[in-house]
């Protein structure tokens, strides 16, 4: 593995089914991060973690979570999917959270999610 | 409230030059970036700035005014495989980037 790997590639999930989203970074940053990125709006913040063990809520958090067990996984779960769900979901990491200055987000190639 | 402005839109020609401008309001600022996103890929990283003045690197300069709330991406001598979005994000006091929704950029042969 070279940089972030994120699975699935792209996803269609019936309403109500509950969905993980795997993001997986070999570059040992120690913060990661979950966007999503719909048409016509700028990323947008899910969650966020600035070292394993760690966990906070972005700008849009309601109807997601997320964990990190370790410094390399950061999953992303939609406990039941709703329609409005729908986007691209980009997984960034970058190698500190930015306390002392701030460092470069290399992201993830996306998971396109449909929630029919 | 915090907020960043890009066009939505622009077009250019081969070998020419254009300015992407942006402007933005954070609480707090430490840094503004630019990436480039093609169709169906992920943002990468073009450049950073966090003092002002003009960042040169290759094709590609980025301006910062601190002061003024604004910054401009320059690419100089266009390629047709400069055909992308061009996203602005601003970092604010908690170190969290803030986005614009991007300009896309057409070239024109």
């Amino acid at each position: 593995i070279a940089g972030i790997t994120q699975a699935p590639t792209s996803q269609i999930l019936a309403a109500g089914r509950r969905m993980t989203l795997r993001c997986t970074q070999d570059m040992r940053h120690n913060a990661m991060y979950w966007y999503r990125q719909d048409l016509g709006l700028g990323l947008r913040l899910i969650h966020y973690s600035n070292t394993a063990g760690t966990t906070g809520k972005g700008e849009v958090p309601d109807g997601y979570s997320v964990s990190r067990a370790n410094t390399d996984d950061f999953p992303l779960t939609l406990a039941s999917a709703v329609p409005s769900q729908t986007s691209v979901y980009f997984c960034a990491s970058s190698l500190s959270s930015g306390t002392g200055g701030a460092d470069t987000q290399y992201f993830g190639p996306g998971t396109r999610l449909t929630v029919l | 409230g915090q907020n960043i402005d890009q066009p939505t839109e622009m077009t250019a020609t081969e070998g020419a030059i254009v300015q992407i401008n942006c402007t933005y309001q954070t609480s707090g600022f430490n840094g503004l970036f630019w990436y480039q996103q093609h169709a169906g890929e992920a943002p990468t990283f073009l450049s950073y700035n966090v003092l002002d003045g003009l960042e040169e690197k290759g094709r590609f300069s980025s301006f910062l005014s601190r002061s003024k709330g604004y910054s401009y991406l320059l690419l100089k001598e266009l390629q047709m495989k400069d055909s992308a979005s061009y996203l602005c994000a601003a970092m604010d006091s908690n170190y969290q980037l803030i986005w614009g929704a991007g300009t896309k950029l057409i070239i024109k042969p």
